[in-house]
């Protein structure tokens, strides 16, 4: 029973353009949501959150929205740089200390 | 840097054969995880600990134990270890808020 999902596997996008990345949640007590990005060989690091009383967080070149009624969050890069290449997991967390992940999404940056 | 340590980063074992993986942080948190995370995979939680208390999920086989002597060190073993549970092993630290301080993950192969 996957909670968080991030049903593209992959994104190609080119340098200077924006990358979307997409997560959909089951789990109506979800009420805070994350996203990490993963280098090889590397651990995840956090990347930027948002609270369920916001429909939008803004830090840089990254902002994460949020729709509530659709359970559905996404991700937006801009402008993508190669060094954006990376796997990118959508996480959530309800009352308890604890993180659901969605399998991630493998961004490549073109030049 | 504060930091989430794993040793080794990278671990060989022979099925059957019982292997520790170690995680230690500087970060002081109160809180730590261990997770598995197969190829393409979500990251699953095998357990945490809240200060010492042992916080076990319900579908983490009963082979997975942890230690956790102090506040800095987490221990996973793992008693007799099969093929399925080759894996990366990551270690988390955080405050008991949401956010999660990964280490960069011991890769276990299983001979």
């Amino acid at each position: 029973d996957q909670q968080v999902k991030q049903n593209s596997p992959s994104l190609s996008v080119q340098e200077g353009r924006i990358s979307i990345l997409n997560c959909d949640y089951t789990n109506s007590m979800f009420d805070y949501f994350l996203w990490y990005k993963k280098y090889p060989a590397e651990g995840p690091t956090f990347l930027i959150s948002i609270s369920s009383i916001k429909d939008k967080n803004e830090d840089g070149r990254f902002t994460v929205f949020l729709n509530k009624s659709a359970k559905h969050l996404s991700l937006h890069i801009v402008p993508s740089q190669p060094g954006d290449s990376a796997v990118y997991f959508c996480a959530a967390s309800g009352r308890s200390n604890k993180l659901v992940f969605g399998a991630g999404t493998i961004l490549r940056v073109k030049s | 840097d504060a930091m989430v340590i794993q040793n080794p980063r990278y671990q060989v074992t022979q099925f059957g054969k019982p292997v520790t993986l170690s995680c230690s942080q500087t970060l002081n948190h109160n809180v730590m995880y261990w997770y598995q995370q197969k190829s393409s995979q979500a990251p699953k939680l095998l357990f945490h600990y809240y200060d010492k208390d042992f916080n076990n999920e319900a579908d983490t086989p009963d082979n997975f134990q942890s230690r956790r002597p102090n506040t800095s060190f987490c221990f996973l073993d793992i008693r007799s270890p099969g093929l399925g549970d080759a894996a990366m092993y990551l270690c988390a630290a955080a405050t008991g808020v949401n956010e999660q301080f990964f280490g960069p993950g011991t890769r276990l192969t299983v001979l």
